[in-house]
């Protein structure tokens, strides 16, 4: 079956501009999360949706914001963009939420460059 | 901050058992243990978890002690493939607010060689 999708897998802004990302699940995953990935911090969670409700939020600025579609698919964007946001941006779904039992599948992200 | 302790890197013959540590000493007794790795450039794989009990796939074993304080995951026989960043999770059963918050730490780089 198809995997987690990401689009687009490169993406290069401005400075000030905003951007989204988007992230199809696996199918019949309702469970969707967002993560932030650099060299300096490594791994960082921003939220987490399931069925199209907002479970938990990581420690980021309301430029950072998400939702998720009733058919599953997930949005991210960030607004007024700023140099640090340069990162690598994946998404995870899962069956259940909270990726009880099987863990998440992530797909293999959206690489962002702010210039 | 991350709830658990890894070693930076390690290295593994090929063909080898790869024998991963984490120090997960301050876990509450309702929090699993996961492993996912990360191959360059690939978003993270989940490998698998486990509570109390040692728990085995198709991937890994994964062995935990019995004051639930430390585990370790087994790769049997490292192939090159195997080469990657291991992260060792901890994180709560269905309930709790957190449980799809994963929290990565520095994770181990495990160096497969031929």
């Amino acid at each position: 079956k198809a995997g987690v999708t990401q689009t687009p897998r490169y993406l290069i802004k401005t400075r000030g501009q905003q951007v989204t990302l988007s992230c199809s699940p696996i199918s019949g995953h309702r469970s969707v999360s967002w993560y932030q990935q650099t060299p300096g911090q490594g791994l960082q969670f921003l939220f987490e949706y399931f069925s199209e409700t907002q479970r938990n939020k990581g420690n980021f600025p309301g430029r950072f914001s998400g939702r998720q579609f009733s058919n599953s698919r997930s949005e991210m964007n960030v607004s007024t963009l700023e140099l640090g946001d340069s990162a690598l941006y994946l998404c995870a779904s899962s069956l259940f939420a909270g990726g009880e039992n099987y863990g998440y599948t992530f797909g293999s992200g959206t690489r962002l460059t702010v210039v | 901050d991350a709830k658990t302790t890894q070693p930076p890197s390690m290295d593994c013959a090929e063909g080898r058992a790869a024998n991963l540590p984490c120090n997960h000493s301050t876990i509450s007794g309702n929090e699993y243990v996961y492993w996912y790795r990360q191959i360059h450039s690939q978003g993270p794989q989940y490998i698998i978890h486990g509570l109390k009990n040692n728990e085995t796939n198709e991937m890994a074993s994964l062995i935990i002690t019995e004051d639930r304080k430390s585990s370790t995951l087994i790769l049997p026989h490292a192939t090159l493939r195997d080469t990657a960043v291991y992260y060792c999770i901890v994180r709560g059963t269905s309930g709790s607010s957190n449980t799809g918050k994963l929290i990565f730490g520095q994770g181990t780089t495990l160096q497969v060689k031929p």
